[in-house]
């Protein structure tokens, strides 16, 4: 079935540093891959979509130039928290869509938890 | 940001009952539902989908019911076990193929 790897599980950076977190698709080509924040207790918000090749759209009040989202191949998109703040800390989730439907159309990765001290 | 007093709604069931999960959703237009399962520290598990053109889809031990009328979605687990203790989302598709999840509710299964 579709996997979708995402890396690192567990990060601590420090505040201000930069943190680049990975998700591949590894056996089918992502036409588009989508990156959620989620806050302890509390549901999946939708940070971005990113489509092979273009820009990613981000949804309103997420700070493009802090969360930058790359989709330089079919098969891999990454998000990097720059200048990480202690309110960046949360679990961020990415998931992929391959090209057609299917019963497992969006496949998630495993998250990242992240803690900015 | 994480807002203050936020908490999971929460079903507590013996082990062998049936359990029943309800979602409210927002979007008419939605064509597209998918129930997750969440266990801590880890991603969102498919368990069972459906598409705005049926009101009920059955897997393994589980049932989804839609009802448009009053944007409704429910899980049914039969024979609820220990090991379906997780966190459980109902998500709907909008435009642009973009998820917008639920806010949760907490299983947990007493043995």
């Amino acid at each position: 079935g579709a996997v979708v790897s995402q890396h690192p599980s567990r990060v601590i950076c420090k505040s201000g540093t930069s943190v680049k977190i990975e998700c591949r698709s590894l056996d089918f080509q992502a036409t588009t891959m989508f990156w959620y924040r989620q806050f302890p207790k509390q549901s999946l918000m939708l940070m971005a979509t990113s489509n092979e090749g273009s820009k990613a759209t981000y949804e309103q009040g997420v700070e493009k130039d802090k969360f930058l989202i790359n989709h330089a191949s079919l098969t891999l998109s990454t998000l990097t928290v720059t200048s990480a703040h202690p309110e960046d800390s949360s679990f961020y989730i990415c998931s992929a869509r391959g090209p057609r439907e299917t019963l497992y159309g969006y496949t998630f990765g495993s998250g990242t938890r992240l803690t900015v001290v | 940001g994480e807002s203050v007093g936020l908490h999971l709604p929460t079903l507590s069931v013996q082990e062998g009952d049936n359990s029943i999960i309800n979602c409210a959703y927002s979007n008419s237009a939605s064509d597209y539902f998918i129930w997750y399962k969440q266990e801590s520290g880890k991603g969102p598990q498919f368990i069972i989908d459906i598409r705005s053109n049926m009101d009920k889809r059955q897997g393994q031990r589980v049932t989804v019911l839609l009802n448009k009328t009053v944007k409704h979605l429910s899980l049914q687990i039969a024979a609820t076990q220990p090991g379906d203790s997780a966190v459980y989302f109902c998500a709907e598709r909008g435009s642009n193929y973009k998820l917008t999840f639920g806010k949760g509710t907490l299983l947990t299964v007493n043995p």
